[in-house]
């Protein structure tokens, strides 16, 4: 089965300032998608970023992007000019790519303050 | 495009209840899932339903079920309610065969369920 961990529970960056948040996960898959969700306090989980695992390329959006590295199993967020809205649950997703069920397993989040 | 919405938004219901949750799918998913998530924790897979039917389970007792219905909205059915059925249960739509965007898994804002 797959795991992903998050061994942060909490970041702090200010306002203006870049922070990454650290994922790892375990698969003996060779194929899957990784995500980063976000859930503010409206408790509505938002995509943020979406890598798939075939792909070299780091995926960008705008201020987010992610260092993908297949090999040691690692995926972190990369949050650069952080904004006030920024503030919330970050959680990182597993999909795999085969399988009947497109299921998404998470981590434990990182929550993320930011300061003025 | 409309996007998931679910009802209620929140309940509350004794031990031993039995609750039913609404999830409606964004236009053009054909695909639901429903995930529990518990105070601090990240989501948990239950089921998924595609085309009507249930395609994947979680490691979730046979209490919890579910339907998908034509129009691809689905239900949440948990009988004989625990505490621990206290959480957060959030439905998410997709549509696999759609091509990338659509693979993602979008989510609505979630149902509060206490539980005494």
């Amino acid at each position: 089965a797959q795991t992903v961990t998050q061994s942060q529970p909490e970041m702090s960056v200010q306002e203006a300032e870049t922070v990454t948040l650290s994922c790892t996960y375990d698969t003996s898959e060779s194929d899957y998608y990784l995500f980063w969700y976000k859930q503010p306090p409206s408790r509505q989980m938002i995509l943020v970023i979406r890598q798939e695992a075939y792909k070299q390329q780091n995926a960008t959006e705008n201020r987010f992007s992610v260092n993908f590295q297949k090999a040691a199993k690692s995926f972190s967020l990369k949050i650069s000019d952080s904004q006030l809205g920024d503030a919330a649950m970050y959680f990182c997703a597993y999909r795999s790519r085969g399988g009947t069920a497109s299921k998404l397993t998470f981590g434990t989040g990182t929550r993320l303050q930011v300061t003025l | 495009e409309t996007g998931v919405t679910q009802s209620p938004t929140h309940l509350i219901k004794t031990r031993g209840q039995q609750v039913t949750l609404r999830c409606s799918s964004q236009s053009g998913h054909n695909t639901v899932s429903w995930y529990q998530q518990a105070l601090g924790q990240g989501p948990q897979f239950i089921f998924q339903y595609y085309r009507e039917e249930e395609n994947g389970r979680g490691n979730f007792p046979p209490r919890f079920s579910g339907l998908q219905f034509p129009n691809y909205s689905s239900e949440l059915n948990v009988n004989a309610l625990e505490l621990d059925d206290s959480a957060l249960y959030l439905c998410a739509s997709s549509s696999p065969s759609g091509g990338a965007r659509t693979d993602t898994q979008y989510f609505g804002p979630g149902t509060r369920l206490t539980v005494l």
